[in-house]
């Protein structure tokens, strides 16, 4: 079974603090994603990488940086954090280009204060 | 540009009864569509699929329908379960690219004993 890890389950943070959620999946998989699930606007794709050490935006990045030193861990970065970044994150990874299915973690629940 | 659309914010049901979920999709490159299940605080987890070659996909409770020209598709529950309540997300993959899934707003399903 794949398996895809976020490093914490909740988070409290404090406005302006640089934040570091991590990533790990275990199944040598190219593609990793990082979403952020809100109430009544769904997943929406922060960032997207495809390779080590490429990264592509997605549909929200303003705010947010990643890093992808290692194929197995694709880190996300809340360079500032603001109240409007209080989330559910969420990680993904497939096995490659064209992949069915995306497998994510369990998500980290992140409150800005 | 939302291409995967799920009108239904939130849907109620009997135990017992069917559950129907609706989704909607613009892009005719779609060739596969995915169901996913998520409960408060985890991450999304697989369901169910469907080739854009066929209309009708069943795994036990759950079958899924295309409609390949309403560019619509349906998850059917039945019968419905308590534990069956949770957020469905309807994702759709394009054929290439890394970023080849696009989901939905998905759908709270409440099933009430």
């Amino acid at each position: 079974d794949v398996k895809v890890t976020q490093s914490s389950r909740y988070l409290v943070k404090r406005t302006g603090e640089k934040v570091f959620l991590e990533c790990v999946q275990d199944m040598d998989h190219e593609n990793m994603f990082w979403y952020r699930q809100d109430p009544g606007l769904g997943l929406r794709l922060i960032y997207f990488s495809y390779d080590v050490k490429m990264k592509e935006k997605g549909d929200i990045p303003e705010g947010y940086s990643v890093s992808r030193e290692k194929k197995e861990r694709f880190s996300l970065i809340l360079e500032s954090a603001s109240t409007n970044q209080t989330s559910m994150y969420l990680c993904a990874s497939s096995l490659r280009q064209g992949a069915v299915q995306a497998f994510f973690g369990q998500g980290t629940r992140l409150t800005v204060v | 540009d939302q291409q995967v659309k799920q009108n239904s914010p939130s849907l109620s049901v009997q135990e017992g009864r069917i559950s129907i979920l609706n989704c909607d999709y613009t892009n005719s490159m779609f060739d596969y569509f995915l169901w996913y299940k998520k409960y408060p605080a985890e991450g999304p987890t697989f369901l169910i699929s469907i080739s854009s070659i066929k209309d009708k996909n069943e795994d036990g409770r759950f079958t899924v329908f295309l409609n390949k020209s309403a560019k619509h598709l349906s998850l059917h529950i039945v019968p419905s379960q308590p534990g069956d309540s949770a957020v469905y997300f309807c994702a759709a993959r394009k054929p290439t690219g890394a970023n080849n899934l696009f989901f939905g707003t998905g759908t709270r399903l409440t099933v009430i004993p």
